[in-house]
C-alpha cells in the first residue's frame, strides 16, 4: 500500500467535545476497514473495525461509519479526552491481504 | 491478548552493517506477519508480507536482498537489513494476524544509521 504526506492535517477540538475524523479510501473492492491510533514514537494501536457488509459499528465512545457509495469512513470519538491526541489513520484491505493506510490526521485535544 | 512485540526498541549502527528486528506474537499463533516502514511525518507502507514457513512476499521498490524477511515459526519474524545506509533510517513496524483478520501492531523500531 501506498500513502504519502509530509503534512499530516489537523483537527483541533476542546476537551469534553465529539470528534469526527474522516477518511477517504480508494479500493471499492476493501471488505475490511480499521481505524489506528499512534501516538509519538510508538506502533499503531487498533481502536476499531468494520466490514463491508455493515455501515455502522460501536465501541467505547467510539463509533465507525462506513458509506461504501462514495467511498467514505469515518471515526467519532464521543466526549474527547487529551488522552486521544494522536495521529488516527483509517486502513483497509481485501480479504486477508496487507492493510493499505491513509495518510493520517492529527487528533489535537485542547484542554 | 493479542500482544505483539518487537525488539530491539531502537538501534543505532554504522553504515554498512547489519542490524536484525524480531517480531513475537505473545499470546496468539500469527500465520501471517506483515512489515511495514514509516518516515516521520508519514503513514506506514508495506514492505512485506510473510507467511509461516514459506518465503516472504516483497512490495514493489523493495529490495527483498536487502531486507531478509524469516518467518521461521508461528510466533517469530524477523526482518534483517543488510548493509544499512543512512536512507535506511526509518521507523520499521510488524504486525501479526492470526485465525482473524485483524492485524495486531508491535512498538515498532526505530533505526538510526549513521
Amino acid at each position: 500500500g501506498e500513502s504519502v504526506g509530509l503534512h499530516l492535517p489537523t483537527l483541533s477540538v476542546q476537551e469534553g467535545d465529539n470528534s469526527i475524523i474522516n477518511c477517504a479510501y480508494s479500493n471499492s473492492a476493501s471488505d475490511y476497514f480499521i481505524w489506528y491510533k499512534q501516538e509519538s514514537g510508538k506502533g499503531p494501536q487498533f481502536i476499531i473495525d468494520i466490514r463491508s457488509n455493515m455501515d455502522k459499528r460501536q465501541g467505547q465512545r467510539v463509533t465507525v461509519l462506513l458509506n461504501k457509495t462514495v467511498k467514505h469512513l469515518s471515526l467519532q470519538i464521543a466526549a474527547t479526552q487529551p488522552g486521544d491526541s494522536a495521529v488516527y489513520f483509517c486502513a483497509e484491505a481485501t480479504g486477508r491481504r496487507a492493510l493499505t493506510f491513509g495518510s493520517g490526521t492529527r487528533l489535537q485535544v485542547q484542554p | 491478548g493479542a500482544v505483539v512485540s518487537q525488539h530491539p526498541s531502537w538501534v543505532i549502527c554504522k553504515s554498512g552493517t547489519s542490524v536484525k528486528i524480531e517480531c513475537r506474537s505473545l499470546d496468539f499463533q500469527a500465520t501471517t506477519m506483515f512489515w511495514y516502514r514509516q518516515f516521520p511525518k508519514q503513514s506506514l507502507m508495506l514492505m512485506a508480507t510473510s507467511n509461516e514457513g514459506s518465503k516472504a512476499t516483497y512490495e514493489q521498490g523493495v529490495e527483498k536482498d536487502k531486507f531478509l524477511i524469516n518467518h521461521a515459526s508461528l510466533t517469530l519474524s524477523t526482518l534483517t537489513v543488510t548493509s544499512a545506509h543512512p536512507e535506511d533510517s526509518s521507523f520499521y513496524i510488524c504486525s501479526a494476524s492470526g485465525y482473524t483478520d485483524t492485524q495486531y501492531f508491535g512498538p515498532g523500531t526505530r533505526l538510526t544509521v549513521l
